[in-house]
């Protein structure tokens, strides 16, 4: 069963523009939490934002904020400011008990100048 | 650099060989997990080792695929017979696994396995 949920294989946005990214999830555990990863064409993965399912608080890290809404299972990333640095692959990601990650499928990013 | 280091960085096989992926984790990490990246997919989870307990090898598609940590440390990919199909990246990825919900993995720079 597909736990992480990206429905957006391609999104475009203007440079400066904010943009979201949206990621649903599936499980029935209480405890969890979620990230997502950015992959830039040279292949690394790289670690953006966290929210743990018992946060009250959405997370933020920069031009990166995460609305989460626990009731709809969702936790879209939000880009403030896009810049022609952020046009990549984003992942969200999912880790359960067991340390297991569950990862979608992606959205491809593209900024436009 | 203290980062995951992957090797080879790229391998091209026949089909029918064997190949050895290898992941070298960030020192302290006991964690390591392996993934598959298909082009243009997300990433499939392989394995996962924790420490001295057993892997998880809940997620490797085959008998083919194996996997090997040895002393806690450096592990080995093992692909067996490849098949055309098992041509993709893999990603090696590794954690403090301090227990923390928050903590993040750290990945490599993956290998691109491409068989002919």
């Amino acid at each position: 069963a597909q736990k992480i949920t990206q429905t957006q294989p391609g999104m475009f946005v203007q440079e400066k523009e904010a943009v979201t990214l949206d990621c649903t999830y599936d499980t029935s555990d209480p405890s969890y939490g979620l990230f997502w990863y950015k992959q830039p064409s040279s292949g690394e993965m790289i670690f953006l934002i966290y929210q743990g399912s018992y946060d009250q608080q959405n997370a933020t890290e920069g031009r990166y904020s995460l609305n989460f809404q626990k009731a709809r299972k969702s936790a879209n990333l939000v880009i403030s400011a896009s810049q022609l640095g952020d046009s990549a692959m984003y992942f969200c990601a999912m880790r359960r008990r067991g340390n297991q990650f569950y990862f979608g499928t992606g959205t491809s990013l593209t900024v436009i100048p | 650099g203290a980062g995951v280091s992957q090797s080879p960085s790229n391998k091209v096989t026949e089909k029918g060989k064997d190949v050895e992926l290898r992941c070298d984790p960030i020192s302290g990490h006991t964690a390591l997990y392996w993934y598959r990246q298909s082009l243009g997919q997300g990433l499939e989870f392989l394995i996962y080792f924790q420490g001295n307990s057993a892997p998880d090898k809940s997620g490797l598609p085959s008998d083919r695929f194996s996997a090997e940590r040895t002393g806690g440390s450096v592990s080995t990919l093992t692909i067996q017979r490849t098949q055309q199909e098992d041509s993709a990246v893999y990603l090696c990825a590794s954690s403090l696994d301090s227990g923390a919900r928050r903590e993040t993995q750290y990945f490599g720079p993956g290998t691109r396995l491409l068989v002919l």
